[in-house]
């Protein structure tokens, strides 16, 4: 039982470039999420998903596009980045409404 | 909309002090909340939770919290650090009626030797 995994762990972009983080949980948990945590922010918010084929927007979704076509999976897209979406991106996941949620190890993104 | 913040930036300790993180949420209803602990490099993981009950709740590696509806605070505790509880602390709470969940910009402890 792996939890919740991401790839990749490290990443460096030039501005302007794209990418997509894969996010799997194997909990069968109908809830996930990406959040971006910056120091001194905490973490906020990108986009999330209800379930399978659903995708809405969080607190910071400007510049990243989501899918969720397979429960387990949750991909987070930069159609173009900028030095602004350096960041560690954190996806997590949850089985219920209000509980709590389990977070993978993370991916650190710099944008030169 | 649920908000959560934590009063602390960065606390430096040395072993054996006792350590306390406040918390405080601005929904008055029900509430479901979390303090999370992130250790050096690593992910977030929880820490303990409360969702209704007893208000003195006990979490791992020797850690509890107290939920004090009257204050609308959630302050995290621990009698006695050790170096290795070094680490980002955050509380987070749903939004009411939401999965989503609002945290605090984190605490950071440094535990000195």
């Amino acid at each position: 039982n792996a939890g919740v995994t991401q790839t990749p762990k490290f990443r460096v972009l030039k501005t302007g470039q794209s990418m997509t983080l894969l996010c799997a949980q194997d909990m069968n948990h109908e809830y996930m999420y990406w959040y971006r945590q910056d120091p001194g922010m905490g973490l906020r918010l990108i986009h999330y998903s209800v379930g399978e084929g659903t995708t809405a927007k969080g607190e910071v979704p400007d510049g990243y596009n989501v899918s969720r076509l397979k429960k387990q999976n949750f991909l987070l897209g930069l159609e173009s980045a900028a030095p602004s979406q350096t960041s560690v991106y954190f996806c997590a996941s949850s089985y219920k409404v209000g509980g709590w949620q389990y977070f993978g190890p993370g991916t650190r993104l710099t944008v030169t | 909309a649920q908000s959560v913040s934590q009063h602390n930036h960065h606390v430096i300790l040395s072993e054996a002090a006792s350590l306390e993180l406040g918390c405080n949420y601005s929904y008055g209803g029900t509430v479901n909340l979390f303090w999370y602990v992130q250790y050096p490099g690593q992910h977030l993981q929880l820490l303990l939770k409360y969702f209704s009950g007893d208000p003195l709740v006990k979490g791992i590696k020797g850690f509890e919290a107290e939920f004090i509806k009257s204050k609308f605070s959630f302050n995290l505790r621990k009698p006695s650090v050790q170096w290795s509880d070094t680490a980002e602390y955050f509380c987070a709470s749903p939004r009411s009626n939401d999965y989503k969940l609002s945290f605090g910009a984190g605490t950071t402890v440094t535990v000195r030797a």
